[in-house]
């Protein structure tokens, strides 16, 4: 079974400036996918970036970059220039391509500050 | 597009009572998937179907039952309703080719249990 940790339950960050979100996972699978999804207080939940394991290039997707360090099962999440409307939980997810399923971090709270 | 949906969006339901979450996409997308999110945790899969006609079950699948006789369709029946049960549930697809796993989420239902 594959478990996702995020060891910050809550972070905050100053509009403008970067703030990273980590995630460590754990599996022994070799094919997999990595996430990394936004739930604004709407509650919807929104894909930011994804990240293929068998690619070594990071994803990037305009503000938001990832820092995948496959042999140490990391999955960081970069927002630069933060901006308020950034503020909201993000999900970091594993899905185990063979299973069809993915597993959820317990999420973290970020919060903009003007 | 209406992507994925689910009702009723809110829900009040006594310990005892019955119900169904539905849940229908239009984007053709072979899985399907139930969770569940509760405060200060990530979302947990509840079951899950990689196509129609076949339904597995996730991490907590206790009280929960689903069926898949189509693939737009994937009902998340509630039995005999506990207050354990209340949360909020999300329904999600994805497509199978390719597989990559990447989730298309309804809006979410909040159901509690009195």
């Amino acid at each position: 079974a594959q478990t996702v940790t995020q060891s910050q339950p809550e972070m905050s960050v100053q509009e403008a400036e970067t703030v990273t979100l980590s995630c460590t996972y754990d599996t022994s699978e070799n094919n997999y996918y990595l996430f990394w999804y936004k739930q604004p207080p709407s509650r919807q939940m929104i894909l930011v970036i994804r990240q293929e394991a068998y690619k070594q290039q990071n994803a990037t997707e305009n503000r938001f970059s990832v820092n995948f360090q496959k042999a140490a099962k990391s999955f960081s999440l970069k927002i630069s220039d933060s901006q308020l409307g950034d503020t909201a939980m993000y999900f970091c997810a594993f899905y185990n391509t063979n299973a069809g399923k993915s597993t959820f971090g317990d999420g973290t709270t970020l919060t903009v500050k003007p | 597009n209406a992507g994925v949906t689910q009702t009723p969006k809110f829900q009040v339901l006594k310990t005892g009572q019955s119900m169904t979450l539905q849940c229908a996409q239009d984007m053709n997308h072979e899985y399907m998937s139930w969770y569940r999110q509760d405060p200060g945790m990530g979302l947990r899969l509840i079951h899950y179907s990689v196509g129609a006609g076949i339904t597995d079950q996730g991490e907590v699948p206790n009280g929960y039952n689903v069926s898949r006789s189509t693939t737009e369709d994937f009902p998340l029946r509630l039995l005999s309703a506990a207050p354990s049960q209340t949360s909020v549930y999300f329904c999600a697809s994805s497509t199978g080719t390719p597989n990559t796993g990447e989730l298309f989420f309804g809006e979410g239902s909040r159901l509690t249990v009195l």
